[in-house]
């Protein structure tokens, strides 16, 4: 497809456990952004890479949160030993670069750790 | 720090009255500045962007925004709200270089009948 994909739409894992959630950029866009966004709330900024540049990581919350970027292509946010505290819903962005260029987002992944 | 601030997590209106939603921002480099729409159950989508060449940025919907950068302010307006207006307003901010795109913590518009 054309915009940004992301996968799965909804998980639902247990404290404790670690998850992977993907985000698939449009094609050519050299800017990724991951956010998290909570029931009700705005959206937090977490990491954020730009073409073959170090990534912007300092938004993570904490070190069981990473994320991995290959080129201009895939990234992948992981959460290691979720707590409920990490709910919310994961939004992917991209973008042709920064500055004054617009970021299309993917519909999200909703995280539900119990 | 450079940081985007939203007055008013929520607001409400009558329909055909005019939206006006706040969005400060601070910084001491030029910014570039946006709002996003999010309505319910759905992604986020680019409003209007100001980038420089116009203070006054016209974007989809009938909504549009003005540039004050003695006030450092971006506030989104529309003269007459429409029921399918209601939906969540980001503001956003970003520069030129390695930086990412910030938000504020955004504004429910409530519009009712």
């Amino acid at each position: 497809g054309a915009g940004v994909s992301q996968s799965p739409s909804n998980k639902v894992t247990e404290k404790g456990k670690d998850v992977e959630l993907r985000c698939d950029p449009i094609s050519g866009h050299t800017a990724l952004y991951w956010y998290r966004q909570r029931l009700g709330q705005g959206l937090e900024f977490l990491i954020y890479f730009q073409g073959n540049s170090a990534p912007d990581k300092s938004g993570l919350p904490s070190d069981r949160f990473s994320a991995e970027r290959t080129g201009e292509s895939v990234s992948t946010l992981t959460i290691q030993r979720t707590q409920q505290e990490d709910s919310a819903v994961y939004l992917c962005a991209s973008s042709l670069g920064t500055g004054d260029t617009e970021a299309f987002f993917g519909q999200g992944t909703r995280l539900t750790v119990v | 720090a450079q940081s985007v601030t939203q007055l008013g997590s929520h607001v409400s209106v009558s329909e055909g009255a005019l939206v006006l939603l706040r969005c400060n921002y601070s910084s001491s480099v030029p910014p570039y500045l946006f709002w996003y729409v999010q309505y319910p159950n759905q992604g986020l989508q680019l409003l209007l962007k100001y980038t420089s060449a116009a203070t006054l940025v016209k974007g989809i919907n009938g909504f549009e925004a003005e540039f004050k950068k003695s006030e450092t302010s971006f506030h989104l307006t529309k003269p007459s709200a429409h029921m399918s207006d209601a939906a969540e307003y980001f503001c956003a901010v970003s520069y030129t270089g390695r930086r990412a795109l910030t938000f504020g913590s955004g504004t429910r518009l409530q519009v009712q009948p």
